[in-house]
């Protein structure tokens, strides 16, 4: 399967943004979805793992879930700060590691 | 502490092979459920998976790739080993590893080296 994800997408400070990610066959809950935010030559690091779940450090600001009804999983910050322009990327597996083709995020 | 770190040639001819090796600490090689991926990056390019090997010895590899694609792991040593063979100028990138939990998370990366494909 392939997850396919917008090219990029921009929003002011202090706005809402989501990323979306469709998975193109099987169902999106039948493996985990995870997030990673990649800045520029930097290594990629996880802001959301197993769907919806944040690891210590990354601020309540990211919000991570999935909906069956439209195959999909999303990326949701809040609050946007100049720091979040970054790239993300969803992944999941089956029966390899998959990655979506990365969302540029832009902070206007 | 988990971390890795990817070594390798920066530059290689092309139609030579490839070989990075992962050596990582923090974490075993032998725990239920670990892996151990390589992920490139073109330049300017989304991430796109490699390989994967766990714990038990299970290998999994990028399809479009697995004809080029070697993965082996030295537990002994805490090292995974990635070879590539016949080595292209489009093989171009930034080479990561990353330990893989049983969720298929990649917790943890390496910081990347960059290998360029060029005569």
């Amino acid at each position: 399967f392939i997850l396919t994800q917008p090219h990029s997408v921009s929003e002011s400070p202090g706005k809402t943004v989501t990323i979306t990610c469709t998975r193109s066959s099987g169902g999106i809950a039948s493996t985990y979805v995870q997030w990673y935010q990649q800045r520029p030559g930097s290594a990629p690091t996880t802001v959301i793992y197993e769907d919806n779940q944040r690891p210590s450090g990354v601020p309540e600001r990211f919000f991570g879930s999935i909906d069956s009804s439209s195959n999909s999983a999303s990326l949701t910050i809040s609050g946007l700060k100049a720091e979040d322009e970054a790239d993300y990327y969803c992944q999941s597996f089956g029966p390899g590691v998959v990655f979506g083709g990365g969302t540029k995020l832009t902070v206007l | 502490q988990i971390t890795l770190k990817e070594s390798g040639p920066t530059l290689v001819e092309p139609t030579q092979t490839l070989t990075l090796t992962c050596t990582f600490s923090g974490f075993s090689l032998t725990t239920s459920g670990v892996g151990v991926a390589w992920i490139r990056q073109p330049p300017g390019k989304a991430l796109e998976w490699l390989a994967l090997i766990y714990w038990n010895d299970d290998r999994r590899y990028s399809p479009s790739l697995r004809s080029r694609l070697t993965i082996m792991k030295d537990t002994s040593e805490n090292q995974v080993v990635l070879t590539m063979t016949n080595m292209d100028p489009v093989d171009t990138g930034t080479y990561f590893c990353a330990r893989v939990l049983p969720s298929a998370t990649l917790a943890y990366w390496g910081q990347g080296t960059l290998v360029t494909v060029s005569s």
